[in-house]
C-alpha cells in the first residue's frame, strides 16, 4: 500500500537558519514525489517534484528536496529560512505505475521566528 | 489567468440532508481530483477524472458519495444523507500534465 509519513507535526526555526521538513514514503514501484505548501487562508501551491534524474531537485521560493531511495525519504530543505516561509507543508507520493492517485502526508506546520 | 474555483466556499447543512459541491477547473486541464481535508489530517484522495476515461472512484468513503464531470470540465461532488463525520474541507484540483496540481480554495462543509 502507498503511504506518506511526515513525522513532525510542527517545526520551529529561527529566521536565517536552515530548515528541514521530513518526509518518508512507501510505494510499489518507482515513486513520483511532491511537496506542496498551504499558506493561511490560501489554497495549496505546488513547490517541487521528483520524477526521475538528479536526486536533488530545486523548486519555488528557494526550496529544494533530496530523494533518497535507500531511506525512502524526500526531505524538504532551505538553506536560510524566512518568516514568510511559515506555512503548512505537505509531502505527496504517487506510484509511477497506474499514476493517477496521490497520497498526501498529514502535513507539517513550519514556524519561522524573527 | 483564472485558477480553480469552488463553490460554495462554506456550507452548513443539517445531518441527513444532501449537498452538492462544485468545482470549475482551469480551462484545458484534463485531469481533475477531489480530496477531503479534515482538521489535523492530510489530504484524503476521493476521486480522479482524466479526460474521457472512467473515473477512479477508489477513494470515495461510502456509497453516499458520488461525483460527476460534465463535458470534461465542471465537476460536482454530491454527498447524500450527510453525517457529522463528513464535516471537512473539500478540495478540488486540476492538472494538465498529471504532475503539478492546481488546487482550488476549497469548500468548508459543516454538518450539524
Amino acid at each position: 500500500a502507498q503511504s506518506v509519513a511526515q513525522p513532525e507535526d510542527q517545526v520551529n526555526v529561527a529566521e536565517g537558519n536552515p530548515l528541514t521538513v521530513k518526509c518518508t514514503y512507501s510505494v510499489s514501484g518507482n515513486p513520483y514525489l511532491f511537496w506542496y505548501v498551504q499558506y493561511p487562508n490560501r489554497g495549496l501551491q505546488f513547490l517541487l517534484k521528483y520524477i526521475t534524474g538528479d536526486n536533488l531537485v530545486k523548486g519555488s521560493y528557494g526550496f529544494e528536496a533530496e530523494f533518497n531511495k535507500s531511506q525512502t525519504s524526500f526531505h524538504l530543505k532551505k538553506p536560510s529560512a524566512l518568516v514568510s516561509d511559515s506555512a503548512l507543508y505537505f509531502c505527496a507520493v504517487s506510484a509511477s505505475r497506474g499514476f493517477n492517485k496521490f497520497y498526501f502526508g498529514s502535513g507539517t506546520k513550519l514556524n519561522v521566528k524573527p | 489567468g483564472a485558477g480553480v474555483s469552488q463553490s460554495p466556499s462554506n456550507k452548513v447543512t443539517e445531518k441527513g440532508k444532501d449537498v452538492e459541491l462544485r468545482c470549475d477547473p482551469i480551462s484545458g486541464h484534463t485531469a481533475l481530483y477531489w480530496y477531503r481535508q479534515s482538521l489535523g489530517q492530510g489530504l484524503e484522495f476521493l476521486i480522479y477524472f482524466q479526460g474521457n476515461s472512467a473515473p477512479d472512484k477508489s477513494g470515495l468513503p461510502s456509497d453516499r458519495f458520488s461525483a460527476e464531470r460534465t463535458g470534461g470540465s465542471v465537476s460536482t461532488l454530491t454527498i447524500q444523507r450527510t453525517q457529522q463525520e463528513d464535516s471537512a474541507v473539500y478540495l478540488c484540483a486540476s492538472s494538465l500534465d498529471l504532475y503539478e496540481q492546481y488546487f482550488g480554495p476549497g469548500t468548508r462543509l459543516t454538518v450539524t
